[in-house]
């Protein structure tokens, strides 16, 4: 059973450029949330998709944008990057287990490292 | 701002029990308590969660206080593989995002 996986693994940009991050979650799972961490820090929330939309979003601005596809798969796009957007990007999908928000535990891929030059 | 307060850092020996702490003073009744580590390199990985009683699983042991301020992490015979960092996270019901703090870098030593 595949985990989530994440595309690319490693990406190189320079300032005022677009990116487009994907993910795909694991089996079975419908729910996909995005994280951006910098290096030393914890991750942070940028938004999670539910049923192809936007359920919560952090406190990014609206240059951070995603989308979910039928199959639950997610892209993350972020245009006019900054050099301060230089990160790991991590996608992590949702199991339920015994019903509620806050029983569910999410699975990681192992994220995009993003270098905008 | 994360919720919790965590050393930065700590040692175990291998072989022996790692006792991590988590600081959450400000919980509110209907938070849950959430641990997840991220090895280097990698995505992080769930380890356990629980509201108010112990709880227990093949990874670890989860010890919340009566008060529910505080909570104990306990990976009973640590290995090296075990050498991560570690996150405490207070999660609430009705929020789809977890806020994490800086989290306690955990070594284990041969």
């Amino acid at each position: 059973d595949a985990g989530v996986t994440q595309s690319p693994t490693h990406l190189i940009k320079t300032r005022g450029q677009q990116v487009t991050l994907r993910c795909s979650p694991k089996s079975g799972h419908d729910t996909v949330s995005w994280y951006q961490q910098a290096l030393g820090q914890g991750p942070q929330f940028i938004f999670q998709y539910y049923e192809e939309e936007e359920r919560q979003r952090g406190n990014f601005p609206d240059r951070f944008s995603g989308h979910q596809f039928p199959n639950y798969s997610s892209e993350l796009n972020v245009n006019a990057l900054l050099l301060g957007d230089s990160a790991l990007y991590l996608c992590a999908s949702s199991l339920l287990v015994g019903g509620g928000q806050a029983n569910e535990k999410l699975f990681f891929g192992s994220g995009t490292q993003l270098s905008v030059l | 701002d994360a919720k919790t307060t965590q050393p930065t850092s700590m040692d175990c020996a291998e072989g022996r029990a790692a006792n991590l702490p988590c600081n959450h003073s400000t919980i509110s009744g209907n938070e849950y308590v959430y641990w997840y580590r991220q090895i280097h390199s990698q995505g992080p990985q769930y380890i356990i969660h629980g509201l108010k009683n112990n709880e227990t699983n093949e990874m670890a042991s989860l010890i919340i206080t009566e008060d529910r301020k505080s909570s104990t992490l306990i990976l009973p015979h640590a290995t090296l593989r075990d050498t991560a960092v570690y996150y405490c996270i207070v999660k609430m019901d009705s929020n789809y995002q977890l806020i994490w703090g800086a989290g306690t870098k955990l070594i284990i030593k041969p």
